[in-house]
């Protein structure tokens, strides 16, 4: 089965200050995602991670993926408070059409203090 | 986002009522899922169809069925409620981008927020 860990749960950070969150899981992928949820509301699509060494980046946030530490990072540069939601990453690891899904990390819930 | 939308957005009911929520998507997207988010647990898949009667099982699919008869709507079932049940449910959508490049990215609804009694 496959298991999809975040770390940490829960960060609060000051604005200006740097951070990782940490996305490990358990079985061979090489297809990462990264969601962002804002409370009370749905999930939007931060980034698509698709191979070994894979790094995007938008604004203040950039992700990267190590396929073979299975381990992708999501880092926040010079924090503000808009960064403040809960982000989640999600793995897939299907190869037959037809069954694709993802499995999804629990979450770290980023809050920035001014 | 990917022209989602989900109904109803908030529904509380009795245990042992029947239930069905409804998820439409005007994007033509192939995949269609169904999960629940709950406190600690993340988003946990329920059952997910790709394609117009092909559906399966996902990790917590006891107590739900679905049904999808065309390409744009994806109904989920809850046979007879249970406090358990009670959850914030997302619909997401995924295209078919065929064998090159192919992912999973998702795009999600807005969320039904069920409450059982």
């Amino acid at each position: 089965e496959l298991k999809v860990e975040q770390n940490p749960l829960f960060l609060s950070m000051q604005e200006g200050k740097n951070y990782t969150i940490y996305c490990n899981y358990s079985t061979t992928s090489d297809r990462l995602y990264w969601y962002r949820q804002d409370p009370g509301k749905s999930l939007e699509s931060l980034f698509v991670l698709l191979s070994n060494g894979a790094v995007k980046q938008e604004g203040r946030l950039m992700a990267s993926l190590d396929t073979k530490a299975r381990l992708s990072t999501l880092h926040i540069t010079a924090a503000v408070h808009d960064l403040s939601a809960t982000y989640f990453c999600a793995v897939d690891v299907t190869s037959n059409f037809g069954n694709e899904k993802l499995t999804f990390g629990t979450g770290t819930r980023l809050t920035i203090i001014p | 986002d990917a022209g989602i939308t989900q109904s109803p957005r908030h529904k509380v009911t009795e245990t042992g009522t029947p239930v069905t929520l409804r998820c439409h998507q005007t994007e033509n997207h192939r995949y269609m899922y169904w999960y629940r988010q709950d406190p600690g647990h993340g988003l946990r898949l329920i059952h997910y169809s790709y394609g117009v009667k092909d559906t399966d099982k996902g990790e917590v699919s006891d107590g739900y069925s679905v049904s999808r008869s065309k390409t744009e709507d994806f109904l989920l079932t809850l046979e007879s409620a249970t406090s358990s049940q009670t959850s914030v449910y997302f619909c997401a959508t995924a295209p078919y981008l065929g064998l090159a490049g192919s992912h999973n990215e998702q795009f999600f609804g807005p969320g039904t927020r069920l409450t059982v009694l």
